[in-house]
């Protein structure tokens, strides 16, 4: 499987943008890129994922290099809500048939400062 | 959508007893399903993967006799932990996943505390 590597942990204050690397300079072609975070005791929740091109949602911005070797989640305006793990992950297609397993790494813990 | 529920959310129990856990997709079909174990200030770590109506795919050093899985219905999921014992005290996670394209995107439940005494 395809590795990731991430900060150990980051710091934002309130109401700032940011910017969380990953690196994966072992991508293959057909791997996607998936970032979930997970909050204290529960489940990690999806958060956005990309193949090439860079993505939008109402949660995230997902900016994809042009070599896919590295990538970043972008939160636009972080609030006490978004402290969390954030989990970057390589993720196969699922030509003829599902290749979804998901290996976590340590992920980023980002801490949101008032 | 896509929302995954667990149940029970919190169970303690004595050693050598047998606990079940189950994962239900509320709103979505779910061919396949995902456990996963996470201990205390460690990342989650995948123990097997569930097709609704075949047996599951274990992943290396989870025992499969010890770990039963049942993936009944295309909603339903569950994981029973037979004679248990201290050390499988760890919070179990389970996840659905959704095909979305030529990708698939999984959708996590929020998780089971287990503390075997």
């Amino acid at each position: 499987d395809a590795k990731t590597t991430q900060p150990n942990s980051m710091e934002s204050n309130e109401e700032e943008p940011v910017h969380l690397p990953c690196n994966h300079s072992t991508i293959s072609g057909t791997d996607y890129i998936h970032w979930y975070r997970q909050l204290p005791s529960q489940g990690p929740e999806y958060v956005i994922h990309g193949l090439t091109s860079n993505v939008n949602n109402r949660m995230a911005s997902l900016a994809i290099a042009e070599d896919r070797k590295s990538s970043t989640l972008i939160l636009h305006r972080a609030t006490l809500r978004d402290a969390a793990v954030y989990y970057c992950i390589l993720s196969g297609s699922n030509y003829g048939g599902s290749q979804g397993n998901l290996i976590f790494g340590k992920g980023t813990k980002l801490s949101v400062k008032p | 959508g896509a929302v995954v529920s667990q149940h029970p959310s919190r169970v303690i129990c004595k050693s050598g007893t047998s606990v079940k856990i189950e994962c239900r997709s509320l709103d979505f079909q779910a061919t396949t399903m995902f456990w996963y174990r996470q201990f205390p200030k460690q990342s989650l770590m995948l123990m097997a993967t569930s097709n609704e109506g075949s047996k599951a795919t274990y992943e290396q050093g989870v025992e499969k006799d010890k770990f039963l899985i049942n993936h009944a219905s295309l909603t339903l999921s569950t994981l029973t932990v037979t004679s248990a014992h201290p050390e499988d005290s760890s919070f179990y996670i389970c996840s659905a996943s959704v095909t979305s394209g030529i990708t698939d995107t999984q959708y996590f439940g929020p998780g089971t505390r287990l503390t075997v005494l």
